[in-house]
């Protein structure tokens, strides 16, 4: 099957800094990748998608980067801070009847 | 107003003893999931039906059976548990079959001794 993976396990940042989660995919076939954040104790929360066809996307404090070059994905997150402390997923979406593959995650650490 | 919901949100059960897990979403989606969370939050995809129909099986025991009674209910029914089926099972939905912002539950930990 499709392989989603994180470079990083943990990233611990300062609060106010930027944060730069990483993920590398294998499927060239994937048509969307997306970005989910879990809280301890809830379910992942949709963060924003990107279509395979761009290479930009910005949303509020967020911005993710797809190189398709290298099959690389990665989340920025703008002004970090303590609320952001969670684990996030990246996903790709593809395939026949459009499954989610999860990547394993990355824990952030904001310290205050 | 929880957007899904999962009942219970803990469940400790004996090997063998068979289980359910409910889930409801209030969305209007068409579209509802089972994913499985590991120790090491590794979040795999288990079951997705789409208007009651099932579109996908990933590789389950067949002891695992969802039944959607209508597009906004799937339920999970366990047969024969087993330790490793301790995880925590979170069901989701999203507007249509791929599409890629999906509402989670907030998750049902099974716990088999």
């Amino acid at each position: 099957g499709e392989s989603v993976g994180l470079h990083l396990p943990t990233l611990s940042v300062q609060e106010g800094d930027n944060s730069i989660i990483n993920c590398a995919y294998s499927n060239s076939a994937s048509d969307y990748f997306i970005w989910y954040k879990q809280e301890s104790g809830k379910g992942p929360q949709f963060i924003i998608d990107i279509r395979s066809n761009m290479d930009k996307r910005q949303g509020q404090r967020v911005t993710v980067l797809l190189n398709k070059t290298v099959k690389h994905l990665s989340l920025q997150i703008a002004a970090t801070q303590p609320g952001d402390s969670a684990v996030y997923f990246c996903a790709e979406k593809g395939g026949n009847f459009n499954k989610f593959y999860f990547g394993s995650g990355t824990k952030l650490n904001v310290k205050p | 107003d929880t957007a899904v919901s999962q009942t219970p949100k803990y469940l400790v059960t004996q090997m063998g003893n068979d289980k359910s897990i409910k889930c409801e979403q209030n969305l209007g989606h068409d579209t509802m999931y089972w994913y499985k969370q590991d120790s090491k939050k590794f979040l795999k995809i288990m079951f997705s039906y789409n208007n009651k129909e099932l579109i996908i099986n990933e590789t389950v025991p067949n002891r695992f059976s969802p039944k959607s009674p209508d597009k906004a209910h799937l339920n999970l029914h366990i047969n024969s548990l087993e330790l490793g089926d301790s995880a925590v099972y979170f069901c989701a939905s999203s507007f249509r079959t791929g599409g890629t912002e999906a509402f989670f539950g907030q998750g049902t930990r099974l716990t088999v001794v």
